[in-house]
């Protein structure tokens, strides 16, 4: 079983739509949880970065964390066609901060 | 401009050659790092580097060689015994105790 689980997808919304994506983990020595979009080709960049459990907004990006549940959400509010690339998680623990497990990535499109 | 840069982005590989992917930073990070990513599998550790002269395997050091002389240059090789060398390789760095990477744009090695 991989350390974090994340449905690749692809998940595809209306432009407009709130875009849910979620990850599972079972260490739960992770402490640190990221969010990467990363368009075809292209390397990963970082959306979001949280320590430990509770939410973070940054526009219309929304990360929650939820450690009793080892349950991680991303949520992108009013969905633009621009959206439309991989989301990958991406956890590591206190005494190994730099290793990152990350997910599969889930593909998502936005349709116009 | 900071940031990683890799090269060359296209590789072209004869079964039984070895080939050498660049990793520059000018970020002044501590920390560098390769990741291979296949097709619906995320991204997996090759070897990561925290100091200048040393490096630890990852979870898929086998058939791959790195080297850390300077704080900013990180080189791959991927050997004759990687079996499977085909993928998209990704090279990133974090400055020491933020576990938020920064990625270069890939390089993507196809044997043929």
């Amino acid at each position: 079983q991989k350390e974090v689980e994340q449905d690749p997808g692809p998940l595809s919304v209306p432009e407009g739509a709130i875009v849910s994506l979620n990850c599972t983990y079972s260490n739960s020595a992770f402490q640190y949880f990221m969010w990467y979009r990363q368009y075809s080709r292209k390397g990963p960049e970082l959306l979001m970065y949280t320590y430990s459990s509770g939410n973070k907004e940054d526009g219309r990006f929304t990360a929650q964390v939820d450690k009793s549940s080892k349950y991680i959400s991303l949520f992108i509010r009013d969905s633009q066609p621009s959206d439309s690339a991989t989301y990958l998680c991406a956890m590591s623990a206190a005494d190994s901060w730099g290793k990152l497990q990350f997910g599969a990535g889930t593909q998502v499109v936005v349709t116009p | 401009d900071g940031g990683i840069t890799q090269s060359p982005k296209y590789l072209f590989r004869k079964e039984g050659q070895n080939v050498t992917l660049s990793c520059e930073q000018n970020l002044n990070h501590d920390a560098m790092y390769w990741y291979r990513q296949d097709p619906g599998q995320g991204l997996r550790l090759i070897y990561y580097s925290q100091i200048v002269n040393d490096f630890q395997k990852g979870d898929i050091a086998e058939g791959y060689s790195v080297s850390r002389e300077k704080k900013e240059s990180f080189p791959l090789t991927v050997t004759s015994a990687q079996k499977n060398p085909t993928a998209f390789y990704l090279c990133a760095s974090i400055k020491t105790g933020v576990p938020e990477a920064f990625f270069g744009q890939g390089t993507r090695l196809t044997v043929v």
